[in-house]
């Protein structure tokens, strides 16, 4: 079992739509986590952080549940500039990151 | 601010023959992370340097990969011998500190390596 699970994708959805993610982890000493951005043949940038208290960003929605292992990234309203895919990424206290492999989302006109 | 660079972009080499990649961090960032990209997989952790020591390289192929960061800013990564499956883009990124507030890692554009 991989250490870090994201949903299959790909995701294919109308503009406006909404869309979540889900990510587990298996390592129950993880410590923080992230959802990072990946355009096609770019680098990864950072999306946000995910809080214990969940926190949002404009249309972005991150959720953290510790007990079930799980993270999730809601999208709200999509754009056309929303497509890319997303990497779910959690870290240990000891700063080691593991990286899902990314669920890809296409939003279309 | 300046970002991560990486050179080269791009590199073709055949199987069994050497290939190096640089990596300049951003300015005053601590931790150097070499990460192994695959087509339709996320990044895997290779090697991670906290100034020029090594924190983690247990994801690190050592019978033909080396990496190391002299002076705790720069870093080279190193293959030799290559082989088919070595294909794949390489990436570099840099974050300030590996505290709970400062993990953001950035990430360099990536060396797209293909072994032929």
């Amino acid at each position: 079992r991989k250490e870090v699970e994201q949903d299959p994708g790909p995701f294919n959805v109308p503009e406006g739509a909404t869309v979540a993610f889900n990510c587990t982890y298996s390592n129950s000493a993880s410590q923080s986590f992230f959802w990072y951005r990946q355009d096609c043949r770019k680098e990864p940038k950072l999306l946000m952080s995910v809080y214990s208290s969940g926190n949002e960003d404009g249309r972005f929605t991150a959720q953290l549940n510790r007990a079930s292992q799980y993270i999730s990234l809601l999208i709200r309203d999509s754009k056309l500039s929303d497509s890319a895919t997303y990497l779910c990424v959690v870290n240990t206290n000891a700063g080691k990151s593991t990286f899902g492999d990314g669920t890809t989302l296409t939003v279309k006109p | 601010e300046a970002g991560v660079a990486q050179s080269p972009r791009y590199k073709i080499i055949e199987k069994r023959q050497s290939v190096a990649f640089w990596c300049n961090p951003i300015s005053g960032h601590a931790t150097l992370y070499w990460y192994q990209q695959i087509l339709g997989q996320g990044p895997k952790l290779l090697i991670q340097f906290q100034n020029n020591g090594v924190v983690d390289d247990s994801q690190l192929p050592k019978d033909r990969f080396s990496a190391e960061r002299l002076k705790g800013v720069d870093s080279t990564l190193k293959i030799q011998p290559a082989k088919l499956e070595d294909s794949a883009v390489y990436l570099c990124a840099s974050s300030l500190n590996p505290g709970l507030d400062a993990e953001t890692q950035y990430f360099g554009p990536g060396t797209r390596l293909l072994v032929l």
